[in-house]
């Protein structure tokens, strides 16, 4: 199905560990984005990507890296894990900023 | 800054019932504003989308409304079944991301 993937699902990483969270689209989407949901924050924008090759901080940036590796691909990394940083993570993409988004099925991550 | 909220924070019907969603924003400079709803566990699966220029967005038994001069977007649902039980989620974009409000947990019981 066309859409928005995103590996893994879940994940348990021990504090100080890294990890990179993949994304990928085949809509040939231009934008995509890095979203992270938290009970009673709702949903904050980390990072995205308005098109191939650029990037740009979102709400909540700190402790996360991106790299928007080709169209189809927008990658999210953490260096250094912290508890903190447990969390459900939602890549999503749209055609341009001014239409509608698409999001992937979410990663489950837990920092012990 | 934009800030988005959503009444009630959860709601709980008998199945059949009309029933309606409400969201509010503070900025009425977006381009548009979307529907979402999300199942325990589960990603956002996206039900309406209305461009600023539109009024509303209908499909299925769902209809949403947009008035950018009030700041405000509702979600119809009629003839509510113990299958609408999810989050609902609106938000908002002014340009290159999302706003989201914190979601109206919707309960439908046969």
């Amino acid at each position: 199905n066309a859409g928005v993937t995103q590996t893994p699902k879940f994940q348990v990483l021990k504090t100080g560990q890294s990890m990179t969270l993949q994304c990928a689209q085949d809509m040939n989407h231009n934008s995509m984005y890095w979203y992270r949901q938290d009970p009673g924050m709702g949903l904050r924008l980390i990072y995205y990507s308005a098109s191939e090759g650029t990037t740009d901080k979102g709400e909540v940036p700190n402790g996360y890296n991106v790299s928007r590796l080709n169209k189809r691909e927008f990658s999210l990394r953490l260096e250094s894990a912290a508890p903190s940083q447990t969390s459900v993570y939602f890549c999503a993409s749209n055609p341009a900023y001014n239409y509608g988004y698409t999001f992937g099925s979410g990663t489950r991550l837990t920092v012990v | 800054k934009q800030e988005v909220t959503q009444i009630p924070a959860a709601l709980s019907v008998p199945e059949g019932e009309n029933l309606v969603l409400n969201c509010s924003f503070t900025d009425s400079a977006i381009y548009n504003l979307q529907w979402f709803r999300q199942d325990p566990g589960k990603g956002l699966t996206s039900l309406l989308l209305i461009q600023s220029s539109q009024r509303e967005q209908t499909s299925g038994r769902l209809n949403a409304s947009l008035d950018k001069s009030s700041g405000r977007s509702t979600l119809y649902i009629a003839a509510s079944q113990p299958g609408d039980s999810a989050t609902y989620l609106c938000a908002v974009s002014p340009g290159g991301k999302l706003i989201f409000g914190q979601g109206t947990e919707l309960s439908v019981k046969p």
